[in-house]
């Protein structure tokens, strides 16, 4: 079992580009949220998409946006990037039971903005 | 009034000595508290975690200790070895189904075991 898996690993854009990062969740979760991880700081709770619905929303602005799609699988995009967007970008999966314990985080994805 | 404060910052222990991380939160919604391990390049792993129905959790070397009226929690690594280098964060949740996986996590504590 592969886990959680996000693509790309690392990118790189420039102040007001657009970018999509993509999640594949662990077989059998049917849930995704996405956190974003400052440089030295724990993550930050951006949203949680179950059943092709956002359900849930940190404070983050609307630049910040996703999709879930019927495999489950999921996009978190962001326009007008801002030199502040850059961070690591966690996707994580779990069941819609229960509490958060649930939660199985991938590698992330290491966004630079230039 | 979500938010989690994690201390210290870094912590320096000798191999085979005991770490103490502590965390203090203020919503007393709160009912799951997890602590969560991150080696650099990976995503958070589960590493224990505890409801305020007990105020103990122990598993192998990792203990998580509760005390509910002061609203405080810590993790606690026996014998603590040059493998546990590592930032670990608490976190804590409310329970009910719209909020799975909204998890509101403390600052990091950046662990360093010196053999």
């Amino acid at each position: 079992d592969a886990g959680v898996t996000q693509s790309p690993t690392h990118l790189i854009k420039t102040r007001g580009q657009q970018v999509t990062l993509r999640c594949s969740p662990k077989s059998g979760h049917d849930t995704v949220s996405w956190y974003q991880q400052a440089l030295g700081q724990g993550p930050q709770f951006i949203f949680q998409y179950y059943e092709e619905e956002e359900r849930q929303r940190g404070n983050f602005p609307d630049r910040f946006s996703g999709h879930q799609f019927p495999n489950y699988s999921s996009e978190l995009n962001v326009n007008a990037l801002l030199l502040g967007d850059s961070a690591l970008y966690l996707c994580a999966s779990s069941l819609k039971v229960g509490y958060g314990e649930k939660l199985l985080f991938g590698s992330g994805t290491q966004l630079s903005v230039l | 009034q979500q938010q989690v404060k994690q201390s210290p910052q870094s912590l320096i222990v000798q191999k085979g000595g005991i770490s103490i991380i502590n965390c203090a939160y203020e919503n007393t919604a709160f009912d799951y508290f997890p602590w969560y391990q991150q080696f650099p390049g990976k995503g958070p792993a589960l590493l224990i975690a505890i409801r305020p129905d007990v105020s103990e959790k122990k598993e192998g070397r990792f203990t998580i200790s509760f005390n509910k009226s002061a609203k405080q929690f810590s993790l606690h690594i026996m014998d603590s070895q040059p493998g546990d280098s590592a930032t670990y964060f608490c976190a804590a949740s409310q329970h009910g189904s719209s909020n799975t996986g909204k998890l509101i996590f403390g600052q990091g504590t950046t662990l360093q075991v010196k053999p």
